[in-house]
């Protein structure tokens, strides 16, 4: 059981706009930055989203990060086949990291 | 390029000590307010973050497996050494390391080693 809640699945048709949700508590994500990894299939993850809504060098505009109280959300616009992946949020939580539980985004 | 990779043993034997190395390349363990974290994934589900050190020998576990894990590192060798004890078959998973920055970046994986899956069966 993660401690950080996020939607075991989401989908959306290329072109569209899909959000990711991220839910914790006022010790996590209330407190903290939250971070954003995508991992695509049978590789390591990788950073997407840092300090709620900033983009490493190199991920498209296509994603953009936000939050508000003690949820985030993960954004992806334009959706396009390879952005097929599993997502986890990651925050800071007092002494700890904790991770979301992740959630496969299946492009349609 | 920042690059880490893991290594150590494709196969521990219950009850067994497991002992990964993460050696890096492109950065000093030695860079202040640069660290080194160990995360797991048991296949099929979600990352566990496992434990942290940065170059002042500040040290973090995860709760629930504090009494299990050691982590240290060797500067000379640009090696972060992770240390599980007591090893049981749901700990099955695979193990990745990856630089962090300081707090508030505690959270911040970037880049990722390619990780190493270790089976724990008898």
């Amino acid at each position: 059981q993660s401690v950080l809640t996020q939607p075991p699945s989401a989908s959306g048709t290329p072109g569209q706009r899909v959000t990711i949700s991220c839910s914790g508590s006022s010790s996590n994500i209330g407190s903290n930055y939250v971070y954003w990894y995508q991992q695509l299939p049978g590789t390591a993850p990788k950073l997407l989203i840092y300090r709620n809504n900033q983009r490493p060098s190199g991920v498209p505009d296509r994603f953009s990060g936000s939050k508000s109280g003690t949820s985030a959300s993960l954004a992806i616009s334009g959706l396009r086949s390879e952005d097929e992946a599993d997502y986890y949020c990651a925050a800071w939580d007092d002494s700890l990291v904790v991770f979301g539980g992740g959630t496969k985004l299946t492009v349609l | 390029q920042v690059t880490l990779k893991e290594s150590g043993p494709v196969l521990v034997k219950p009850t067994e000590t497991l002992t990964l190395t993460c050696t890096v390349s492109g950065f000093s363990l030695s860079n202040a307010r640069m660290g080194v974290s160990w995360i797991r994934q048991p296949p099929g589900k979600a990352l566990e973050w496992l434990a942290h050190i940065f170059s002042n020998d500040e040290k973090s576990y995860s709760t629930s497996l504090k009494s299990r894990l050691t982590i240290s590192k060797d500067t000379s060798k640009s090696q972060v050494v992770l240390t599980m004890t007591n090893m049981d078959p749901v700990d099955t998973a695979t193990y990745y390391c990856a630089r962090i920055g300081d707090y508030p970046d505690y959270a911040m994986f970037d880049p990722w080693g390619q990780g190493t899956l270790v089976t724990v069966s008898s």
